[in-house]
């Protein structure tokens, strides 16, 4: 079945600088979703992107697709403390009705 | 709204004992999910509903058993557990179009000893 795989496993940041996370797929993908799960929460619903070579923008947070559709990245700039957790990414398997999730990247930043 | 919720949020058992997660969404979604986090391991997929009265088998089914005999509704069944079914526990919905987003519950928190 599909699978993405997901890098770094954790990462651990300085407050205010950048951290990237990445997810890589051996196959096209139609969309890719990415979601946040802070400490002790439940994982919640970020963006999803669709086009080919798309990049997104949410504040301090930017999300691309790649030209090729294969991978994504979630870029974080001048991070806070407010972004620490998980965050995964997240394509579909077979329909649209299931999702593969990737095994996430816990961020810690150090205040 | 309530969104997605799960009962109970903690519960320990014993080896062998059976118990029943219940999972409601109140935002009318034909499609629902039961995922099973574990450190390292993402969420990894039990079981899963297309619609009212249908479920389908994920990655990680094994002794597990699901039912939707209300749309808004989906329990999560464990019939004799083991202590590899110790895990937090999430349950999802989404809407059945193109490319949904999946909704979920705060998560409950098994331990099997």
């Amino acid at each position: 079945g599909q699978q993405v795989m997901q890098i770094p496993q954790y990462q651990h940041v300085q407050e205010g600088e950048d951290f990237t996370t990445y997810c890589n797929s051996s196959t096209t993908l139609s969309n890719i979703q990415w979601y946040k799960q802070r400490p002790g929460g439940h994982p919640v619903f970020l963006i999803q992107l669709v086009k080919s070579g798309e990049v997104k923008k949410q504040k301090r947070l930017t999300f691309q697709f790649g030209e090729a559709k294969k991978n994504s990245s979630l870029h974080i700039t001048a991070t806070q403390t407010t972004d620490v957790g998980t965050y995964f990414c997240a394509v579909p398997q077979g329909g649209s009705e299931k999702l593969v999730f990737g095994k996430g990247t816990k961020l810690t930043v150090n205040p | 709204n309530a969104g997605v919720t799960q009962t109970p949020k903690f519960r320990v058992l014993k080896t062998g004992q059976s118990m029943t997660l219940l999972c409601a969404q109140d935002m009318n979604h034909e499609y629902m999910y039961w995922y099973r986090q574990d450190p390292g391991m993402g969420l990894r997929l039990i079981h899963y509903s297309v619609g009212e009265g249908t479920t389908a088998k994920g990655e990680v089914p094994d002794g597990y058993n699901v039912s939707r005999l209300k749309k808004q509704n989906f329990l999560l069944g464990l019939e004799s557990a083991a202590p590899s079914q110790t895990s937090v526990y999430f349950c999802a919905s989404g809407a059945a179009v193109s490319y949904n987003e999946q909704f979920f519950g705060p998560g409950t928190r098994l331990t099997v000893l």
